[in-house]
């Protein structure tokens, strides 16, 4: 496996369901993002992680609750969510602390709420 | 409040002439900007970037010019072909302490290129 991989890339859940995301990345980075895109809309940062800390979470509802067990693996667990959290959930890495750090995206995970 | 803005939600330009994305923003703080190309059902990949101190960077087809005093970013891509044909997406860079950077996104410009 090369560079950022998702799991599952197609997710339909109920309300009352708890399944998460997984994102691993094999670039030796040090920063984990987790972002949201909806339809007509910009992608939204939810998370960052760098170096296995939180340092960002921008005002997320806490049915979304993220994990990142080590740089390489990030996980996003999901419970009770709504019909409008439906979307495409994108995981991205970066090397944080050099003097440009581009993020590299995985495929994403399209989710269905229903 | 939208701090990147790409104000063209499509554009469809013939094959072999020149595509024109262009991108608006309103922070300051933005020390880099980044393209990244979009195609259906997958994650978006980087394209190119820019730094705030310069005014423009050429990578083959692609150029972006930056007008810090406008605020404002191009992509120009010439000649554009059919495989140009995604969904392109702005970003602006800053610096959000302790080490780390964030992206800030625009919705992003659907290219099509006519053959």
């Amino acid at each position: 496996e090369t560079g950022v991989t998702q799991t599952p890339r197609h997710l339909v859940m109920g309300m009352t369901n708890k399944k998460s995301l997984k994102c691993e990345q094999h670039l030796g980075h040090n920063a984990m993002y987790w972002y949201k895109q909806s339809a007509k809309k910009p992608l939204e940062l939810m998370f960052v992680y760098s170096l296995e800390e939180r340092v960002e979470n921008n005002s997320v509802p806490s049915r979304f609750s993220p994990e990142c067990p080590n740089s390489s693996h990030l996980f996003l667990h999901l419970h009770t969510l709504q019909p409008e959290d439906s979307a495409l959930y994108l995981c991205a890495s970066s090397m944080q602390g050099v003097a440009y750090n581009e993020q590299f995206f995985g495929p994403g995970t399209r989710l269905t709420v229903l | 409040d939208q701090q990147v803005k790409q104000n063209s939600p499509s554009l469809s330009v013939q094959e072999g002439r020149i595509s024109i994305l262009n991108c608006d923003y309103t922070n300051s703080m933005f020390d880099y900007f980044l393209w990244y190309k979009k195609y259906p059902a997958e994650g978006p990949t980087f394209l190119i970037s820019i730094s705030s101190i310069k005014d423009k960077n050429e990578d083959g087809r692609f150029t972006v010019f930056l007008n810090k005093s406008a605020k404002h970013l191009s992509l120009h891509i010439v000649p554009s072909q059919p495989g140009d044909s995604a969904v392109y997406f702005c970003a602006g860079r800053a610096y959000s302490g302790a080490g780390s950077y964030q992206l800030t996104f625009g919705k992003g410009t659907k290219l099509s290129v006519i053959p």
